[in-house]
C-alpha cells in the first residue's frame, strides 16, 4: 500500500515555464488536497477536491489550476511559473466527512522557480 | 480565515518536561485532529478527538476539546528530543486548513 505519492520530488523551473505536479493515492479516498508551505510557515490550502470531477478553490488559488479526472489522481498545474511560487508542495487525501477522517500526506515536492 | 490556529508559535523545553500546545477554531466541528511534521516532511496524523469527547489519550499524548470555547490542547508528557517537530491542528471541514503550527524544540 503506497499511500499518497507525489511526482516529482524536486523540480527547478524557469520563470514563465509550466509544469504539472501529480498526486496519486491508492486508498480510494474521496477528498484530496494541494497545499504549499513556505519556509517557517504553516500549510496553505491551494485547491481541493471532494470527489472525482469536482474541484474547489482554497486560500491561495491564484496562479494554479487543478484537475481530478480520476478518483485516485489530483493534478496541480502551474501555467506560467513565478519566483513567488517557489515552495514545498504537499498533497493529502482523506476519506469523506462523517467517517474516520484522518488525512494522509505525500512527502512533498520541492519546487524552485528561478 | 484559518480553521485552526495554534498557540504558542514556538516552544522550547528540556527533555523530560511536558509540552502543551493550544488550538483555536471558528466553526462547528465533528472532530478535531492533531498532526506532526518533522522538518521538511509530510504531516503525520497523531490523534483525533470527536466533538462529543472532552479528553483523549494515546501513549504520551493527551488531547482535550472544549467545544464551547472552540479550543483544543495537545499535551505531550515526558518529552523526548525525538518529539522536536511542528504540530498542527485541523478541523474536519471539507476545506481542511491548518494554522501556522507550534514549533516544538526539545533539548536533550
Amino acid at each position: 500500500n503506497a499511500g499518497v505519492t507525489q511526482t516529482p520530488k524536486f523540480r527547478v523551473l524557469k520563470t514563465g515555464q509550466s509544469m504539472t505536479l501529480l498526486c496519486a493515492q491508492d486508498m480510494n479516498h474521496e477528498y484530496m488536497y494541494w497545499y504549499r508551505q513556505d519556509p517557517g510557515m504553516g500549510l496553505r490550502l491551494i485547491h481541493y477536491s471532494v470527489g472525482e470531477g469536482t474541484t474547489a478553490k482554497g486560500e491561495v488559488p491564484d496562479g494554479y489550476n487543478v484537475s481530478r479526472l480520476k478518483k485516485q489522481n489530483f493534478l496541480l498545474g502551474l501555467e506560467s511559473a513565478a519566483p513567488s511560487q517557489t515552495s514545498v508542495y504537499f498533497c493529502a487525501s482523506r476519506p469523506r466527512r462523517g467517517v474516520l477522517t484522518e488525512a494522509f500526506f505525500g512527502q512533498g515536492t520541492r519546487l524552485t522557480v528561478v | 480565515s484559518q480553521q485552526g490556529e495554534e498557540d504558542p508559535q514556538a516552544l522550547s523545553i528540556q527533555e523530560g518536561e511536558n509540552a502543551t500546545m493550544n488550538c483555536s477554531y471558528k466553526t462547528s466541528i465533528n472532530n478535531l485532529q492533531w498532526y506532526r511534521q518533522n522538518s521538511g516532511r509530510g504531516l503525520v496524523h497523531l490523534i483525533l478527538i470527536r466533538s462529543n469527547e472532552r479528553e483523549k489519550h494515546s501513549g504520551r499524548l493527551r488531547v482535550t476539546l472544549d467545544t464551547s470555547k472552540k479550543s483544543s490542547s495537545l499535551l505531550i508528557t515526558a518529552s523526548r528530543a525525538a518529539d522536536t517537530a511542528s504540530y498542527f491542528c485541523a478541523t474536519d471541514l471539507n476545506d481542511m486548513r491548518f494554522g501556522a503550527g507550534t514549533r516544538l524544540t526539545v533539548k536533550p
